[in-house]
């Protein structure tokens, strides 16, 4: 099992460009969460999926948009970049969403210029 | 958002030594979670403590829910090179649906 994949793992953006992030999970998981990390914090969520077909603003949504394309697949969506997007984005999974067990992914390193 | 206050922020300690953190919540959490970071990776399950008082070990790691449900302590035994990393902290507390809360992270440097 791969657990929770993600692509790309270096991304450089120009302010105003678009780009989707992509994550898929093998373990049958429900949950699926977006974070970012950025210097000296803890990780905040951006957005979640709860089940297949649900998808719910997490703390800072603004900017981002997210898609849960099947079970395995939550995508997250920055339509136009911005320098305070610069950060690293990882997305989790979990059985399900009250069980709080998270598994992360090994993220995606954006720098917006 | 609401953070969990995790300290110390970082410690500088030998081969051998044990290390001790901690992370305090002003709300009642039903949750306790511990993860490590590496550079260049992402969170790495440690611990997963669901009861008040729970005390549980994972090879030379030990973490305690505590009493108060406030909070949550990390002990590492006689620390290995390996040990390096960020650990952090994540609680969720009831009526939160799932969300979880993470502290900023402890980094932990071993030198030989």
């Amino acid at each position: 099992n791969a657990g929770v994949t993600q692509t790309p793992k270096f991304q450089v953006l120009k302010t105003g460009q678009s780009m989707t992030l992509q994550c898929a999970q093998d373990m049958n998981h429900n949950s699926m969460y977006w974070y970012r990390q950025d210097p000296g914090m803890g990780l905040r969520l951006i957005y979640y999926s709860a089940s297949e077909g649900t998808t719910d603003k997490g703390e800072v949504p603004n900017g981002y948009n997210v898609s849960r394309l099947n079970k395995r697949e939550f995508s997250l969506r920055l339509e136009s970049a911005a320098p305070s997007q610069t950060s690293v984005y990882f997305c989790a999974s979990s059985e399900r969403w009250s069980y709080n067990e998270q598994f992360f992914g090994p993220g995606t390193r954006l720098t917006v210029l | 958002g609401q953070q969990l206050n995790q300290s110390p922020q970082s410690m500088f300690i030998q081969e051998g030594e044990d290390v001790s953190m901690n992370c305090t919540s002003s709300s009642i959490f039903n949750t306790w979670l511990w993860y490590k970071q590496e550079p260049g990776e992402g969170p790495v399950l440690l611990i997963a403590l669901y009861k008040a008082g729970e005390l549980t070990s994972n090879g030379r790691l030990t973490a305690q829910f505590g009493i108060t449900r406030k909070d949550s302590f990390l002990n590492i035994s006689a620390s290995i090179p390996s040990d390096v990393g960020i650990y952090f902290c994540a609680g969720h507390s009831a009526g939160s649906w799932g969300k979880l809360q993470f502290g900023a992270g402890t980094q932990v440097v071993v030198t030989p």
